[in-house]
């Protein structure tokens, strides 16, 4: 699809396992951390978000880790499904500037 | 309640013309972005409206620039495109409740410059 570029990082899983996806961030003055889906040929859906002043936030199947010391960012999926096969991206967002900062990108792949 | 509508979904154009994009955003959002997605530089942000008013505007060049209407459509334009244009353009709308950080997306439109 056109969404996502060729040479991703590509984390490969089973159906049913767990899976963590990475992040490092640039700028510790962000607000919020956000993780978005994206599916070849659509844009990016938002996920989960976590605010700065927070180190874990869940969702259904899905948790958010903080690390500000590290400037590093963690999503996990349980369960993992094959329609959990996307490219998964962080981003950060400064609300005094509305504008989100996008991480590169994790190709995640589930196989049945 | 529809999405975010962005046309057309393709497009080709040569060097040297210009162009305009078009993003419909959700009903009552007043905040639309823009952001260009290209394999070697990723996402990038482009633009940002609100009320009509450009907020924030990424590192791009002036070729770039965009408008919002006062029913929170908005537009973007390339001038005289160059093949490094060639991309995928997002535009999100968010409603800015201090709620959510919640931002959606439109399919985005791939322009393709020969």
């Amino acid at each position: 699809g056109e969404s996502v570029g060729l040479h991703l990082p590509t984390l490969s899983v089973q159906e049913g396992d767990n899976s963590i996806i990475n992040c490092a961030y640039s700028n510790s003055a962000s607000d919020y951390f956000i993780w978005y889906k994206q599916e070849s040929g659509k844009g990016p859906q938002f996920i989960i978000d976590i605010r700065s002043n927070m180190d874990k936030r869940q969702g259904q199947r899905v948790t958010v880790l903080l690390n500000k010391t590290v400037k590093h960012l963690s999503l996990q999926i349980a369960a993992t499904q094959p329609g959990d096969s996307a490219v998964y991206f962080c981003a950060e967002l400064n609300t005094g500037f509305q504008k989100l900062v996008f991480g590169t990108g994790t190709r995640l792949l589930v196989s049945p | 309640k529809a999405g975010v509508t962005q046309t057309p979904r393709y497009l080709i154009k040569t060097r040297g013309q210009q162009v305009t994009l078009s993003c419909s955003p959700i009903s009552g959002h007043r905040s639309v972005s823009w952001y260009q997605q290209t394999p070697g530089q990723g996402l990038q942000f482009l633009f940002e409206y609100f009320s009509e008013t450009q907020r924030n505007k990424g590192n791009f060049p002036g070729r770039f620039s965009g408008r919002q209407f006062s029913n929170s459509r908005s537009e973007m334009n390339v001038s005289t495109l160059e093949l490094g244009d060639s991309a995928l353009y997002l535009c999100a709308s968010s409603a800015l409740t201090g709620k959510s950080t919640e931002a959606f997306f439109g399919q985005g439109t791939r322009l393709t410059v020969v």
